[in-house]
């Protein structure tokens, strides 16, 4: 059965302090892994698809990368308005994309 | 171009009634999945709907349901309510269906059972 499971569950971070979020998955048939970020009241909105092992990605602060058992969502520099949950998704060869339970993300001025 | 539309934002509803949850895709999209996400939870998948039929459901009893129109658009039963039944519902639609579609999420529904 295809599973993701993210860490940490929470995460406060001071403005300016860098850090990672992980996501570990079990899929069968890998076709895409996905970032989003979800702001409070709001549905989810898409960030990235990771579709290999060993593919990177950037956007502004954050950069998503992608092995065969994990993905790591890095945040460079951040700032308050980054403050969110992120939510790490798979997309295997059943079609259906499923979910980890997020990162929420805090960032203090 | 309109997004993903969800009605209505917030209900109420009491203990064994019935709710009906609506959904319009984006703009080219044929493909609609249903999420329920529980506070502090990520979303989990109900069904997804294509060419009118349902194509993969998750791990949800049956009575929760739903229906996908000619025009794409989708509903959402849910029947003989419970309180943890109580929860965000979002809709996600996509161009047909695949792993590697990427999802464009509405707003959700608000279910609050009492």
């Amino acid at each position: 059965e295809d599973q993701v499971t993210q860490s940490p569950e929470a995460l406060r971070l001071q403005e300016g302090e860098s850090s990672s979020l992980n996501c570990s998955y079990t899929v069968s048939g890998l076709r895409g892994l996905f970032w989003y970020r979800q702001d409070p009241g709001k549905g989810p909105e898409f960030l990235f698809t990771l579709y290999s092992a060993g593919e990177e990605k950037e956007k502004e602060r954050l950069k998503a990368t992608l092995t065969k058992k994990e993905s790591f969502l890095h945040i460079t520099a951040p700032k308050p308005e980054d403050s969110a949950t992120y939510l790490c998704a798979v997309g295997g060869s059943a079609s259906k994309i499923i979910f980890g339970s997020g990162t929420r993300l805090s960032i203090r001025p | 171009d309109a997004g993903v539309t969800q009605s209505p934002t917030h209900l109420i509803k009491t203990r064994g009634q019935q709710v009906t949850l609506r959904c319009s895709p984006k703009s080219g999209h044929d493909t609609v999945s249903w999420y329920q996400q529980a506070l502090g939870q990520g979303p989990q998948f109900i069904f997804q709907y294509y060419e009118e039929e349902e194509r993969q459901r998750g791990n949800f009893p049956d009575r929760f349901s739903g229906h996908q129109f000619p025009n794409y658009s989708s509903e959402l039963n849910v029947n003989a309510l419970l309180l943890g039944d109580s929860a965000l519902y979002l809709c996600a639609s996509s161009v047909g269906v695949s792993g590697a579609n990427v999802l464009t999420f509405g707003a959700g529904s608000r279910l609050t059972v009492l």
